[in-house]
């Protein structure tokens, strides 16, 4: 059974970091791409990153691009997510989500429950 | 940046009855575009994928349908179960979600 499953969010005053993980089991890690998404309380979703493989694409949102860092650790089966300089709209629910197999453009199948982060003084 | 646009904001239907969810796109997305769906307090799950390709064990009562930058999906007979908010996702161009349509059974 494929398992993603987030940790290291909580509370932390604007302009602090935050690194969230993300652990992998179920599946072979090191052959799938995977993202960040985000999900602002009673909001809709919201794609912040995306990581390939062998972590040679990476992409970032507007939003958080020079302020967040993705990367990922294939012998720990680990994603991460490095935030830095967090404003009060980064307060969200944080999601890890498998990059679907199969070709260029795909969907993410596969979601973990998600870690909270809350921005504020 | 690729806008999808769900309606309605919410649906209030009863055991049984059909469901219909729309989302545009606003621009070509081809049939990159894909449902989920999010219970309370779930993450959300992959229910369609290629506009009309059921995830792995979904019930054949979720179906998905496009026309050029319309698609749709139904729930041909709503179940408690299905109450949840659905999000449609464009994957052509990066990554953008919907607004989110609320069913209530």
């Amino acid at each position: 059974e494929v398992q993603l499953v987030e940790s290291g969010g909580g509370l932390v005053q604007p302009g602090g970091s935050l690194r969230l993980s993300c652990a992998a089991s179920g599946f072979t890690f090191s052959s799938y791409n995977m993202n960040w998404v985000r999900q602002a309380p009673g909001k809709s979703l919201e794609w912040l990153s995306y990581i390939s493989t062998d972590s040679n694409t990476i992409f970032y949102a507007d939003s958080v691009k020079g302020r967040f860092t993705i990367s990922r650790d294939n012998a720990k089966n680990s994603l991460y997510l490095q935030m830095n300089s967090l404003r009060d709209e980064d307060t969200a629910v944080y999601y890890c989500a498998r990059y679907g197999a199969g070709g260029t453009q795909r969907p993410f199948d596969s979601w973990g429950q998600g870690s909270l982060v809350t921005v504020s003084s | 940046e690729v806008v999808m646009t769900q309606s309605p904001g919410t649906l209030s239907l009863s055991p049984g009855e059909r469901a219909t969810l729309s989302c545009r796109a606003s621009r070509y997305i081809s049939s990159d575009l894909a449902w989920y769906q999010q219970r309370l307090g779930q993450p959300p799950r992959l229910l369609i994928y290629g506009a009309s390709t059921r995830a792995t064990g979904l019930p054949d009562r979720f179906s998905g349908s496009a026309s050029g930058t319309e698609f749709t999906l139904t729930i041909s007979s709503l179940q408690s179960e299905d109450s949840a908010v659905y999000f449609c996702q464009q994957y052509h161009y990066w990554w953008t979600f919907g607004q989110g349509t609320k069913v209530e059974v």
